[in-house]
């Protein structure tokens, strides 16, 4: 089993609609969890962070994090052209940040 | 925001010869930093950690004479690979963070090709 699991995709929406990404753990002592895009030939960049359990929203972003499911997803609302990228789940686990293998997002306009 | 500063973006060397590649913090201290490989359509893999001071951290599989991490202030830390060969054409990554559970900000990566 992978350290950190996300579905590869690719995910198609269409503009306006809601992009749902999810990630699993397998860890169930990680504190940390992050969300990073990642544009084609570019580094990461992150977009949110969370480490309670529940929802934390920025903007047009929510995070949802449940620990008992090992369990963490990203929620983008309103999904535009540029938010096409590839968005990487990561775990802060024994002073290290594990990635998954990221899922590939495309918006249609 | 946290800014890390990685340089040369990209880099084209010759079999056999060695590159060097710097990655700094630019408004903050970072006591650890991070580096990371990132092949074509896979996801970021952790090298070795880079321990301000201390020798660097490596993980399994990752040669420490071929990768050199020097980690000599708290603003700066280098990846040298030495000997390039084609099969280390990638794209590196180094990251730094403010304090344990802070979020890893990267810097811009360096694209090498070794031909």
């Amino acid at each position: 089993q992978k350290e950190v699991e996300q579905n590869s995709g690719p995910l198609s929406v269409p503009e306006g609609a809601i992009a749902s990404l999810n990630c699993t753990y397998s860890d169930r002592g990680s504190q940390s969890f992050f969300w990073y895009r990642q544009y084609s030939g570019k580094s990461p960049e992150l977009i949110m962070f969370i480490y309670s359990n529940g929802d934390k929203e920025d903007g047009r972003f929510t995070a949802q994090l449940n620990k008992a499911s090992q369990y963490v997803s990203l929620l983008i609302r309103d999904s535009q052209p540029s938010d096409s990228a590839t968005y990487l789940c990561a775990v802060h686990q024994g002073g290290k940040l594990i990635f998954g293998q990221g899922t590939e997002l495309s918006v249609k306009p | 925001g946290a800014v890390v500063s990685q340089h040369p973006s990209r880099v084209i060397c010759k079999s056999g010869t060695s590159v060097k590649i710097e990655c700094r913090s630019l408004d903050f201290q970072a006591t650890t930093m991070f580096w990371y490989r990132q092949f074509p359509k896979q996801s970021l893999m952790l090298m070795a950690t880079s321990n301000e001071g201390s020798k660097a951290t490596y993980e399994q599989g990752v040669e420490k004479d071929k990768f050199l991490i020097n980690h000599a202030s708290l603003t700066l830390s280098t990846l040298t690979v030495t000997s390039a060969h084609p099969e280390d054409s990638s794209f590196y990554i180094c990251s730094a963070r403010g304090g344990r559970d802070s979020p890893l900000h990267f810097g811009n990566g360096t694209r090498l090709t070794v031909t």
